[in-house]
């Protein structure tokens, strides 16, 4: 069965410091994985996707995702944070026996990301 | 602007009344979604619909009830059986099934 899992509920960066959020993932297949970002009472926006292309996702706002199949992880990291960065972050994994249904999506827990000045 | 408008940002009901929870996109997108989010835990999936009139049941349907009469529409009604309606209703559709979620901004149901 697939599953996705987010290892620290929350971090806590100073403004100009990396960000590392760390994903893992169970998957019998190749999955598709996202990382998606949540402000605070705000809808879920699409920071990048990995769709068994390149390993190394760019996405928006600065973030990238190394996919590592050996290590079934998919870490969101950025190099310098920013306090617009401070969010609820979630990893997702969908199930590609589906065609990579949305409806088959799973959400990890969450990381809450707080950016200290 | 194209986008997912839910309504009402904040909605209070006394328990045992049913509510209905908006949700209108002019994406032009096929596909709608109705999530819940809950403190800790990731979204979990009501409904979905793939195409107008037709709609499945997600991993949670029990307590709710959806309807799909219009591209634009898909509004959740949350019933007095649903034993625990107090979350964070997140709307969501897309281009198709394989494509990625845009989502509302959410409505905060309290039910006490």
């Amino acid at each position: 069965a697939q599953s996705v899992t987010q290892l620290d509920s929350h971090v806590s960066v100073s403004e100009g410091t990396p960000v590392l959020l760390r994903c893992n993932y169970s998957s019998s297949y190749s999955p598709s994985l996202f990382w998606y970002v949540q402000h605070p009472n705000k809808g879920l926006q699409l920071l990048l996707k990995y769709t068994s292309a390149a390993t190394l996702v760019k996405g928006i706002n600065g973030f990238e995702a190394e996919f590592k199949k050996s290590e079934t992880s998919f870490h969101l990291t950025k190099p310098s944070a920013h306090m617009s960065d401070a969010a609820e972050y979630f990893c997702v994994v969908s199930d590609p026996r589906y065609g990579g249904a949305t409806n088959k999506l799973i959400f990890g827990t969450g990381t809450l990301l707080a950016v200290q000045p | 602007d194209g986008g997912i408008t839910q309504s009402p940002k904040y909605l209070f009901r006394k328990e045992g009344q049913n509510v209905t929870l908006s949700c209108e996109q002019n994406l032009n997108h096929d596909a709608m979604y109705w999530y819940r989010q809950d403190p800790g835990q990731g979204l979990r999936l009501i409904y979905y619909s793939q195409i107008v009139n037709d709609f499945q049941k997600g991993d949670i349907a029990e307590g709710y009830s959806v309807s799909r009469e219009k591209k634009e529409s898909f509004p959740l009604t949350v019933t007095s059986a649903q034993k625990n309606p107090t979350a964070f209703y997140l709307c969501a559709s897309s281009i198709s099934t394989e494509s990625p979620l845009h989502f509302g901004n959410g409505t905060r149901l309290t039910v006490t």
